[in-house]
């Protein structure tokens, strides 16, 4: 099955720095990415996500990149902010199969001000 | 609109009891998750239905059982509660599998 990896688990950074939290995959078949963010007591919501057909994406102050070869994405945030600090977890699915989503398992992002 | 919701929203069980945890949503998604989080550990899949009728397990299964008799109920039951159970437990939906997941508000459960 698929197996994601996530790093760092912990992720400090001062208000205006920018911040990036890359995963890795092992399946090669997958081609669906999508990053949620959960602040602290709150349900996971996606912030953005990214098809194997393209190799980047941006909204706003955050992107996200794919390298389909490495088998690994990222989430960029630039100018960081206080309420960006929560934890961010990465997705890996594919169409066909189980098609079981595989998260992992997490990055704290804490912005000081 | 509610979206999905869950039922309850906290919970304090006595070990080996039974406890059904409740999740339903208003979208007409085809796929339904639950998931278990802990400390370190991330989102755990537990069960999951592509569609109402069939379920699978997921990467934590044993203790737990679900069913998918329509499209907008996944009730999660723990036959015989145990400590190690203690989690959040979160009900997500989405469209189809490979697409964006919908999280219900989570049910915090405690088993002593």
């Amino acid at each position: 099955g698929e197996n994601v990896e996530q790093h760092p688990s912990t992720l400090s950074v001062q208000e205006g720095d920018s911040a990036v939290i890359k995963c890795t995959y092992s399946d090669s078949a997958s081609n669906y990415f999508p990053w949620y963010k959960q602040e602290l007591g709150k349900r996971p919501q996606l912030i953005i996500d990214i098809r194997s057909n393209v190799g980047e994406k941006k909204d706003q102050r955050i992107a996200v990149t794919l390298n389909k070869t490495a088998k690994h994405f990222s989430l960029h945030i630039t100018e960081t902010q206080p309420e960006d600090s929560a934890v961010y977890f990465c997705a890996a699915s594919r169409t066909g199969g189980s098609y079981i989503p595989t998260f992992g398992r997490g990055t704290s992002l804490i912005v000081h001000p | 609109i509610a979206g999905i919701t869950q039922a309850p929203t906290s919970q304090i069980l006595a070990a080996g009891r039974r406890m059904t945890l409740r999740c339903t949503q208003d979208m007409r998604h085809n796929a339904m998750y639950w998931y278990r989080q802990d400390l370190g550990l991330g989102l755990r899949l537990i069960h999951y239905s592509n569609t109402a009728g069939t379920t699978g397990k997921g990467e934590v299964p044993d203790g737990y059982s679900v069913s998918r008799a329509n499209t907008d109920d996944f009730p999660l039951t723990l036959a015989s509660a145990v400590p190690s159970q203690t989690s959040v437990y979160f009900c997500a939906s989405s469209d189809f599998p490979y697409n964006e997941q919908f999280f219900g508000p989570g049910t915090r459960l405690t088993v002593l």
